[in-house]
This record gives structure tokens, sequence and C-alpha cells, in this order.
């Protein structure tokens, strides 16, 4: 158990809709990063944030967009959905001043 | 560009023998990191090692060990004496140390290993 918490476990959901992945970082942890794992595109970065800023940015649509709370926790919003964004989407989060991150269970997103 | 290489799509070993993964990596960093991870049909990811690119010692940690080789551009991973649990996809990764703080990880697209009792 890395300490990373992700709801929920599995979604499935239909084209068009809108969804909200959510993300615990282990305690103490100030760092949170998303990740998209698909067949096609395999483990991508989306987007991290740093203390409740946004860090960096990497692969992610216009159609998705993430923030991190004052208590730490982050949540990733995917809006009109499209089957290509089925995917698992795991969260990671670190402490500061360390490189290593830490994996979340995942979220398993089917968008029919 | 940061690029991660594992050339090796799937491995299958009878259990006991050993494995090595192979990973190649690209950055224009002097300073990085490189990862290696662990996803079990479960589909988690597990952290196994981190190297960072001033630190070649090469490591060994019970049945793993890990060559960290910054001539060749290569960070190998082998199994010793391979067990059935041992069977997962293992992913190498890349971190590049800006200054800003962004420290994504850049995936190689990984290796499945299965390991045969």
């Amino acid at each position: 158990d890395s300490g990373v918490t992700q709801t929920p476990k599995h979604l499935i959901t239909a084209t068009g809709q809108r969804v909200t992945l959510r993300c615990s970082p282990r305690s103490g942890d100030l760092s949170v990063y998303w990740y998209q794992q698909s067949l096609d595109q395999g483990l991508q970065f989306l987007i991290q944030y740093y203390n409740g800023e946004e860090r960096a940015k990497g692969n992610i649509l216009e159609r998705f967009s993430a923030q991190q709370f004052p208590d730490l926790h982050s949540e990733l919003n995917l809006s009109s959905l499209e089957l290509g964004d089925s995917a698992l989407y795991f969260c990671a989060s670190s402490v500061e001043g360390s490189e290593t991150q830490y994996f979340g269970p995942g979220t398993r997103l089917l968008v029919l | 560009a940061q690029k991660v290489t594992q050339a090796q799509t799937e491995i299958s070993v009878v259990e006991k023998e050993d494995v090595t993964l192979d990973c190649v990596y690209e950055t224009r960093d002097t300073t990085y990191y490189l990862f290696w991870y662990k996803q079990p049909p479960s589909g988690e990811l597990v952290f196994l090692i981190r190297r960072n690119s001033f630190d070649e010692q090469n490591e060994i940690s019970g049945r793993y060990s890990w060559n960290f080789q910054k001539s060749t551009s290569s960070f190998n991973f082998t199994i010793t004496a391979s067990q059935v649990v041992d069977s997962a996809v293992y992913f190498c990764a890349l971190s590049e140390a800006p200054q800003t703080g962004a420290n994504n990880l850049f995936f190689g697209t990984g290796t499945r290993l299965t390991v045969i009792p």
C-alpha cells in the first residue's frame, strides 16, 4: 500500500458525460501528479500540482482539468468524454525534495 | 528531448531462471533520475528503485539487481531465480531535474514478464 488513495476504483459512463476522479496524496506530500495509461498511448503524464499551484502540464486535453485543494487532495475533471478517453488514470504523490513518486491504485474509466 | 526505450515487449522464463530487462534512455540534462516500477496483474504501479545520474554504483536488493551505465545510457534490471510472483509489466522511467521543480516521469512502453512454473 503506497499510501495514495484514489476514488472511485471503476467508473463506467457514456460519451459526452463528465466525471471527476479524486486523489488523496500520502501524508506530508505536497506534489500530486496525474497520469493516463491507455493501450495505444502507454503511460503519459497529464499534470502536476504542488501545494495547490499548477507546476507542470503534459499531454492533457483541453477537455480535462485538475485542481489541488487546501487539504492537498486533488481532483481530475474529464468532460465531453469520448470513447478514446477510456483508460486507467493514476495519481501519484511525492514529498518536497524527493524525485520518487508513489502511485495510487488507479481509477479505471470506461466510456461507452 | 527525453525518451525511454524498452525494446523487449514480452519475455517468458521458467521459474528459477535469471532474467534481465533492458532500458535505454535519452536526455540532455546532466542531472536526472531513473526508476523502475512494477505493474502486477492487479494494476497498481509499485516503485522498485530510483537511481540518480551522479551515482553509478550498482545495487543489489535480494533477488533484484540494477546495472546503471551512463556511457551506454542504460539502466538494466535483473531478477535472479525468478518466481511466479515476479510476473508483471515492468516500466523504466526517467525524470529530469529542471529548476522549476517540474519532475514528471517519462515512461518506457514496458516489458511484460511471464514466469512459467
